[in-house]
Protein backbone atom coordinates (compact mmCIF):
# COMPACT_ATOMS: atom_id res chain seq x y z
CA UNK A 1 0.00 0.00 0.00
CA UNK A 2 1.72 3.03 -1.22
CA UNK A 3 -0.56 5.38 0.77
CA UNK A 4 -2.26 7.29 -2.09
CA UNK A 5 -5.41 5.66 -2.19
CA UNK A 6 -8.19 5.94 -5.71
CA UNK A 7 -11.51 4.85 -6.14
CA UNK A 8 -13.08 3.34 -7.87
CA UNK A 9 -10.39 1.05 -9.50
CA UNK A 10 -12.40 0.36 -12.36
CA UNK A 11 -14.81 2.31 -14.01
CA UNK A 12 -17.48 1.12 -16.85
CA UNK A 13 -18.98 3.89 -18.48
CA UNK A 14 -21.30 4.88 -21.72
CA UNK A 15 -19.95 8.36 -24.46
CA UNK A 16 -21.54 11.17 -23.00
CA UNK A 17 -22.24 10.56 -19.78
CA UNK A 18 -19.87 11.60 -16.58
CA UNK A 19 -17.70 10.34 -14.32
CA UNK A 20 -15.55 11.47 -10.53
CA UNK A 21 -12.59 9.74 -9.70
CA UNK A 22 -11.55 10.06 -6.03
CA UNK A 23 -7.49 10.68 -4.74
CA UNK A 24 -6.56 10.36 -1.11
CA UNK A 25 -3.10 11.32 -0.97
CA UNK A 26 -0.76 9.82 1.74
CA UNK A 27 -0.79 11.69 4.95
CA UNK A 28 0.77 14.62 5.47
CA UNK A 29 1.50 15.46 1.78
CA UNK A 30 0.08 18.62 -0.22
CA UNK A 31 0.20 18.47 -3.82
CA UNK A 32 -1.61 15.90 -5.44
CA UNK A 33 -1.20 15.70 -9.56
CA UNK A 34 -3.28 13.48 -12.08
CA UNK A 35 -1.86 11.20 -15.09
CA UNK A 36 -3.52 9.93 -17.86
CA UNK A 37 -2.27 7.02 -19.52
CA UNK A 38 -4.09 5.37 -22.65
CA UNK A 39 -3.21 2.58 -23.90
CA UNK A 40 1.00 1.65 -25.00
CA UNK A 41 1.21 5.53 -24.10
CA UNK A 42 3.07 7.72 -21.61
CA UNK A 43 2.25 9.10 -18.77
CA UNK A 44 0.60 12.59 -19.33
CA UNK A 45 0.39 14.82 -16.70
CA UNK A 46 -2.96 16.15 -16.39
CA UNK A 47 -3.11 18.98 -13.34
CA UNK A 48 -1.59 19.63 -10.08
CA UNK A 49 -3.12 21.04 -6.55
CA UNK A 50 -1.61 22.30 -3.73
CA UNK A 51 -3.03 23.06 -0.59
CA UNK A 52 -6.03 23.39 -2.36
CA UNK A 53 -5.22 25.76 -4.85
CA UNK A 54 -4.70 24.95 -8.69
CA UNK A 55 -0.50 24.86 -9.38
CA UNK A 56 -0.22 23.84 -12.60
CA UNK A 57 -2.06 22.68 -15.89
CA UNK A 58 -0.85 20.10 -18.57
CA UNK A 59 -2.42 18.33 -21.22
CA UNK A 60 -5.79 18.70 -19.94
CA UNK A 61 -9.00 18.72 -22.00
CA UNK A 62 -11.78 21.16 -21.15
CA UNK A 63 -14.32 18.38 -20.32
CA UNK A 64 -12.16 17.14 -17.32
CA UNK A 65 -11.80 19.39 -14.16
CA UNK A 66 -10.68 19.18 -10.79
CA UNK A 67 -10.21 19.99 -7.54
CA UNK A 68 -8.79 19.64 -4.67
CA UNK A 69 -11.38 20.12 -1.25
CA UNK A 70 -9.76 20.99 2.81
CA UNK A 71 -8.89 17.51 3.82
CA UNK A 72 -6.64 17.40 0.79
CA UNK A 73 -8.35 14.92 -1.49
CA UNK A 74 -9.32 15.58 -4.62
CA UNK A 75 -11.49 14.54 -7.26
CA UNK A 76 -10.90 14.31 -11.42
CA UNK A 77 -14.25 14.86 -13.07
CA UNK A 78 -14.40 13.61 -16.43
CA UNK A 79 -17.47 14.60 -19.10
CA UNK A 80 -18.99 14.64 -22.08
CA UNK A 81 -16.98 11.21 -22.47
CA UNK A 82 -15.59 9.99 -25.45
CA UNK A 83 -14.51 6.78 -26.24
CA UNK A 84 -10.53 7.79 -26.58
CA UNK A 85 -11.03 9.30 -22.68
CA UNK A 86 -10.63 5.31 -21.76
CA UNK A 87 -7.49 5.10 -19.88
CA UNK A 88 -5.45 4.43 -16.90
CA UNK A 89 -5.57 7.64 -14.63
CA UNK A 90 -3.39 8.02 -11.88
CA UNK A 91 -2.97 10.25 -8.98
CA UNK A 92 0.05 10.61 -7.18
CA UNK A 93 0.72 12.61 -3.54
CA UNK A 94 3.95 14.47 -2.59
CA UNK A 95 4.62 16.72 0.09
CA UNK A 96 5.20 20.49 1.19
CA UNK A 97 7.36 21.86 -1.70
CA UNK A 98 9.65 20.97 -4.73
CA UNK A 99 12.79 21.31 -2.66
CA UNK A 100 11.84 18.43 -0.16
CA UNK A 101 10.56 15.94 -2.11
CA UNK A 102 12.64 16.06 -5.64
CA UNK A 103 14.58 13.69 -4.43
CA UNK A 104 11.83 10.92 -3.53
CA UNK A 105 9.59 12.19 -6.46
CA UNK A 106 5.87 11.21 -6.30
CA UNK A 107 4.20 8.36 -4.49
CA UNK A 108 1.71 7.36 -6.86
CA UNK A 109 -2.31 5.07 -6.50
CA UNK A 110 -2.83 2.12 -8.03
CA UNK A 111 -4.96 4.22 -10.49
CA UNK A 112 -8.71 3.96 -11.94
CA UNK A 113 -9.16 2.03 -15.30
CA UNK A 114 -12.39 3.35 -17.40
CA UNK A 115 -13.22 2.22 -19.93
CA UNK A 116 -16.07 4.33 -21.86
CA UNK A 117 -18.30 1.91 -23.79
CA UNK B 1 8.88 22.70 -22.33
CA UNK B 2 10.12 19.15 -22.00
CA UNK B 3 11.27 16.32 -24.28
CA UNK B 4 12.49 12.89 -23.68
CA UNK B 5 13.21 10.25 -25.68
CA UNK B 6 13.85 5.71 -24.93
CA UNK B 7 13.99 3.15 -26.67
CA UNK B 8 10.55 1.58 -27.46
CA UNK B 9 11.58 -2.09 -26.72
CA UNK B 10 14.05 -4.07 -25.36
CA UNK B 11 14.61 -7.70 -25.26
CA UNK B 12 17.37 -9.47 -22.73
CA UNK B 13 18.14 -12.68 -21.52
CA UNK B 14 17.53 -13.88 -17.34
CA UNK B 15 21.05 -13.19 -15.90
CA UNK B 16 22.10 -10.90 -18.09
CA UNK B 17 22.65 -7.00 -17.86
CA UNK B 18 20.45 -4.66 -20.23
CA UNK B 19 21.22 -0.91 -20.41
CA UNK B 20 18.10 1.30 -20.71
CA UNK B 21 18.85 4.91 -22.50
CA UNK B 22 17.22 7.79 -22.17
CA UNK B 23 17.78 11.22 -23.99
CA UNK B 24 16.14 14.61 -22.91
CA UNK B 25 15.66 18.11 -23.54
CA UNK B 26 14.57 20.31 -20.84
CA UNK B 27 14.13 24.25 -20.06
CA UNK B 28 16.12 24.35 -16.29
CA UNK B 29 16.93 21.19 -15.11
CA UNK B 30 15.69 19.71 -11.63
CA UNK B 31 17.16 16.03 -12.17
CA UNK B 32 15.63 13.10 -13.42
CA UNK B 33 13.74 10.07 -12.41
CA UNK B 34 13.18 6.35 -13.10
CA UNK B 35 10.39 4.75 -12.67
CA UNK B 36 9.61 0.69 -13.49
CA UNK B 37 5.59 0.36 -14.24
CA UNK B 38 4.01 -3.40 -14.82
CA UNK B 39 1.69 -3.70 -17.12
CA UNK B 40 -1.81 -2.34 -15.37
CA UNK B 41 0.11 -1.01 -12.00
CA UNK B 42 1.33 1.81 -10.59
CA UNK B 43 4.90 3.22 -11.38
CA UNK B 44 7.03 2.36 -8.43
CA UNK B 45 10.03 4.65 -8.06
CA UNK B 46 13.88 3.44 -8.58
CA UNK B 47 16.12 6.18 -8.75
CA UNK B 48 16.71 9.95 -8.87
CA UNK B 49 19.91 11.47 -10.46
CA UNK B 50 20.67 15.16 -10.33
CA UNK B 51 24.05 15.47 -10.64
CA UNK B 52 26.85 13.81 -12.68
CA UNK B 53 27.77 9.76 -12.50
CA UNK B 54 26.81 7.14 -11.38
CA UNK B 55 24.19 6.13 -8.86
CA UNK B 56 24.29 2.38 -7.50
CA UNK B 57 21.09 0.82 -5.92
CA UNK B 58 21.82 -2.93 -5.18
CA UNK B 59 21.16 -4.52 -9.04
CA UNK B 60 19.46 -1.29 -10.25
CA UNK B 61 21.99 1.91 -10.94
CA UNK B 62 21.62 5.15 -12.90
CA UNK B 63 23.71 7.21 -14.64
CA UNK B 64 23.48 10.98 -15.55
CA UNK B 65 25.11 13.63 -17.56
CA UNK B 66 23.92 16.47 -18.01
CA UNK B 67 26.23 18.07 -20.61
CA UNK B 68 25.01 15.46 -22.90
CA UNK B 69 21.39 15.10 -21.59
CA UNK B 70 21.18 12.06 -21.50
CA UNK B 71 21.04 9.21 -18.41
CA UNK B 72 20.46 5.44 -18.73
CA UNK B 73 19.46 2.66 -16.03
CA UNK B 74 21.42 -0.66 -15.88
CA UNK B 75 19.99 -3.50 -14.39
CA UNK B 76 22.44 -6.82 -13.33
CA UNK B 77 21.54 -10.03 -12.78
CA UNK B 78 18.43 -9.76 -14.80
CA UNK B 79 15.73 -12.04 -13.64
CA UNK B 80 12.09 -12.76 -14.89
CA UNK B 81 9.96 -10.27 -12.78
CA UNK B 82 12.32 -7.29 -13.80
CA UNK B 83 10.00 -7.45 -17.11
CA UNK B 84 7.70 -3.95 -17.20
CA UNK B 85 8.05 -0.92 -18.50
CA UNK B 86 10.82 1.33 -17.39
CA UNK B 87 9.95 5.33 -17.67
CA UNK B 88 12.48 8.30 -17.56
CA UNK B 89 11.13 11.40 -15.84
CA UNK B 90 11.88 15.04 -15.48
CA UNK B 91 10.37 17.44 -13.24
CA UNK B 92 9.46 21.04 -14.19
CA UNK B 93 9.87 23.83 -11.86
CA UNK B 94 6.94 23.05 -10.24
CA UNK B 95 7.75 19.56 -9.14
CA UNK B 96 5.86 18.08 -11.90
CA UNK B 97 6.91 15.04 -13.80
CA UNK B 98 7.21 14.93 -17.28
CA UNK B 99 7.41 11.11 -18.37
CA UNK B 100 9.10 9.82 -21.31
CA UNK B 101 6.99 6.85 -23.95
CA UNK B 102 8.93 4.40 -21.60
CA UNK B 103 10.80 1.33 -22.56
CA UNK B 104 9.05 -2.11 -22.45
CA UNK B 105 11.30 -4.86 -21.14
CA UNK B 106 10.90 -8.63 -21.61
CA UNK B 107 13.68 -11.06 -20.05
CA UNK B 108 13.70 -14.30 -21.75
CA UNK B 109 14.60 -17.55 -19.79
Amino acid sequence: DSGVTQTPKHLITATGQRVTLRCSPRSGDLSVYWYQQSLDQGLQFLIQYYNGEERAKGNILERFSAQQFPDLHSELNLSSLELGDSALYFCASSGSGPDRDTNYGYTFGSGTRLTVV
Amino acid sequence: GQNIDQPTEMTATEGAIVQINCTYQTSGFNGLFWYQQHAGEAPTFLSYNVLDGLEEKGRFSSFLSRSKGYSYLLLKELQMKDSASYLCAVPDGANNLFFGTGTRLTVIP
